[in-house]
């Protein structure tokens, strides 16, 4: 069946690393991966997302990448700071994110 | 533009009861799809809706229902109420681009 796995569950770094988070999905006939970030007590924020004919994207600190042959793909945060502390997850949708396949989260803790 | 908007906010109830949720999504945005959030389950899809019409239904028993009104604003309804009921319900709008704030329902 559908299933999205992520890794790892937790991760802390100090402020100014590089943080990567990575999932795998098993439906080949996703087209769709966003990645949210999720605050104690908050809504899930959208903060990037790529589709299956693209294989990188990149929003000033934040950049995804996708490798649909390994079913693939990878949350990369640079130059981290303490308000990038939240719980993470990625998704998988093979209709364009009608129905998402969510990863079980990853918390990351930025220490200053 | 208002944000996707969720009430009640918080709900308790007792097993064996119904609960109705309602979901607002962001003005003309036709899609709403619902998801249940837990500790143990992480984000779970329930259901999916694109102008009045179920697209997608996640693997949730029957108890779990809902619809979409013309004005695409959507409603769940959970029967019979069990104590593993007891989650954060989330519903976002265009197909996920905007989660509202989750009504959280506890089952006792």
């Amino acid at each position: 069946g559908e299933n999205v796995e992520q890794h790892p569950s937790t991760l802390s770094v100090q402020e100014g690393d590089s943080a990567v988070i990575k999932c795998t999905y098993s439906d080949s006939a996703s087209n769709y991966f966003p990645w949210y970030k999720q605050e104690l007590g908050k809504r899930p924020q959208l903060i990037i997302d790529i589709r299956s004919n693209v294989g990188e994207k990149k929003d000033q600190r934040i950049a995804v990448t996708l490798n649909k042959t390994a079913k693939h793909f990878s949350l990369h945060i640079t130059e981290t700071q303490p308000e990038d502390s939240a719980v993470y997850f990625c998704a998988a949708s093979y209709n364009q994110g009608g129905k998402l396949i969510f990863g079980q989260g990853t918390e990351l803790s930025v220490k200053p | 533009k208002a944000g996707v908007t969720q009430t009640p906010r918080y709900l308790i109830k007792t097993r064996g009861q119904q609960v109705t949720l309602s979901c607002s999504p962001i003005s003309g945005h036709r899609s709403v799809s619902w998801y249940q959030q837990t500790p143990g389950q992480g984000l779970q899809f329930l259901f999916e809706y694109f102008s009045e019409t179920q697209r997608n239904k996640g693997n949730f028993p029957g108890r779990f229902s809902g619809r979409q009104f013309s004005n695409s604003r959507s409603e769940m309804n959970v029967s019979t109420l069990e104590l593993g009921d007891s989650a954060l319900y989330l519903c976002a709008s265009r197909s996920g681009s905007y989660f509202g704030p989750g009504t959280r329902l506890t089952v006792t």
